[in-house]
Formats: C-alpha cells, sequence, structure tokens
C-alpha cells in the first residue's frame, strides 16, 4: 500500500514542473508528506518535509503543497540540474510504517 | 554534520542471511531526536523501507519482510545493524542507512548513506 506517483513528467528549460503523490487518510493526509531528489547513482537527498518545510541547502525554487490526500512539489525555473527522480514519502499510522511512492522521473527539455 | 556509512558482504547466497552494518560519524546514534532506518532499492527501480530502529531498541518494520528481518543498535560502537534472513534473488538491491528525525522535529529521511550493494546469487 504505497503513494501513488506518475512515472513521468516532461518540461521544458526554465519551466516549472508540479509532481504529485496520493495517499490515504493514514499516510499523506494525516502526516503530510516528504520529498526526495535522487540523482543517477547517488542516494536520495532529502528537498521538503512536513509538507512545506525545506532544509536549509535546497533551492527557493522548490515548494511543496498538500491538499486531502495528495502532495504536491513544485519547481520553478527548471534547470538541467533538476533532472532527476523524486520520491514522496510518508508515515502510515495504520500500517506503523513508511511508504515510498513509486518515484517520478523528471525529465528538462 | 553526522555522516553514514554502510558495510557488509556484497554477495550472499540464497537461503542464508544478509548483514549489513551502518557506522555513524561526526555525531552520536544515541540522540533522542532522530530513528535509524534501513531501505533498499532494487536496480532500475523504487525505495523500499525496511525498517527503522529508535536508541531505546524500539523497532517498526516493513509488514511484507517483518518475519525476515531484525534490526539492532549498538551505542558503543554507533552503529546499527540489519539482518535479513532467508534470502533470494529479489532481495538483490542496494541497502541504504539513513537518519529519521522524530515527528516532533520534521518526520524525514534527512541524512543518508552512500548505499551498499547486495547481491544474493549461488
Amino acid at each position: 500500500a504505497g503513494l501513488t506517483q506518475p512515472p513521468s513528467v516532461s518540461k521544458d528549460l526554465g519551466q516549472t514542473a508540479t509532481l504529485t503523490c496520493t495517499g490515504n487518510s493514514n499516510n499523506v493526509g494525516n502526516q503530510g508528506a516528504a520529498w526526495l531528489q535522487q540523482h543517477q547513482g547517488h542516494p536520495p537527498k532529502l528537498l521538503s518535509y512536513r509538507n512545506n518545510n525545506r532544509p536549509s541547502d535546497i533551492s527557493e525554487r522548490l515548494s511543496a503543497s498538500r491538499s486531502g490526500n495528495t502532495a504536491s512539489l513544485t519547481i520553478t525555473g527548471l534547470q538541467p540540474e533538476d533532472e532527476a527522480d523524486y520520491y514522496c514519502s510518508a508515515w502510515d499510522t495504520s500500517l506503523t510504517a513508511w511508504v515510498f511512492g513509486g518515484g517520478t522521473k523528471l525529465t528538462v527539455l | 554534520q553526522v555522516q553514514l556509512q554502510e558495510s557488509g558482504p556484497g554477495l550472499v547466497k540464497p537461503s542464508q542471511t544478509l548483514s549489513l552494518t551502518c557506522t555513524a560519524s561526526g555525531g552520536s546514534i544515541s540522540s533522542g531526536d532522530y530513528y535509524w532506518s534501513w531501505i533498499r532499492q532494487p536496480a532500475g527501480k523504487g525505495l523500499e523501507w525496511i525498517g527503522r530502529i529508535y536508541i531505546s531498541g524500539s523497532t517498526n518494520y516493513n509488514p511484507s519482510l517483518k518475519s525476515r528481518v531484525t534490526i539492532s543498535i549498538d551505542t558503543s560502537k554507533n552503529q546499527v545493524s540489519l539482518m535479513l534472513s532467508s534470502v533470494t534473488a529479489a532481495d538483490t538491491a542496494v541497502y541504504y542507512c539513513a537518519r529519521v528525525v522524530v515527528p516532533t522535529q520534521g518526520h524525514a529521511f534527512d541524512i543518508w548513506g552512500q548505499g551498499t550493494l547486495v547481491t544474493v546469487s549461488s
């Protein structure tokens, strides 16, 4: 019972991409979601947590939000370095387990 | 800044037990502000949470792996360990150790190790 993410999103350089993550009332709707970025061959990196809190080293071009059971990550002014896999994660209070989305591959054209 | 390093055999035979260690440097794993988790990622696939441990020794495991997983903590060595029994080829993956901030502080995987590839093969 993982989270649902679109497998791929493609956007032009400089454009805005919005990635979505759908869960249920036991995970995203309850605890909010955290977003991770993973470049090929590297470990994931935390981008945001509790819906829209960013670690200090994360660009202000990234913002996160939640509406009901769906979390979103918006990246403005897309750069080549934004091309990566993006995962959402949430604690599931029913499973007492972390669940991940299947990941979205963001391509910057 | 805390750094995490996974270590262990890169090759495990089917039906045997996979054993990995995560060593923290630059900080103590004894802090009550964090959980310590194991996550794995098969080649070309997504992330799968394996389980977590708190400094108290309290654990939670992925329900699909619970019968085969044991996570332990050794504060004297600043290490967290993973054991996964009765492995099959389906357990072949890169295994990551990660720090998880407690819910009152944000509840997210904020620091990750570099990962270690474990292949299950005879």
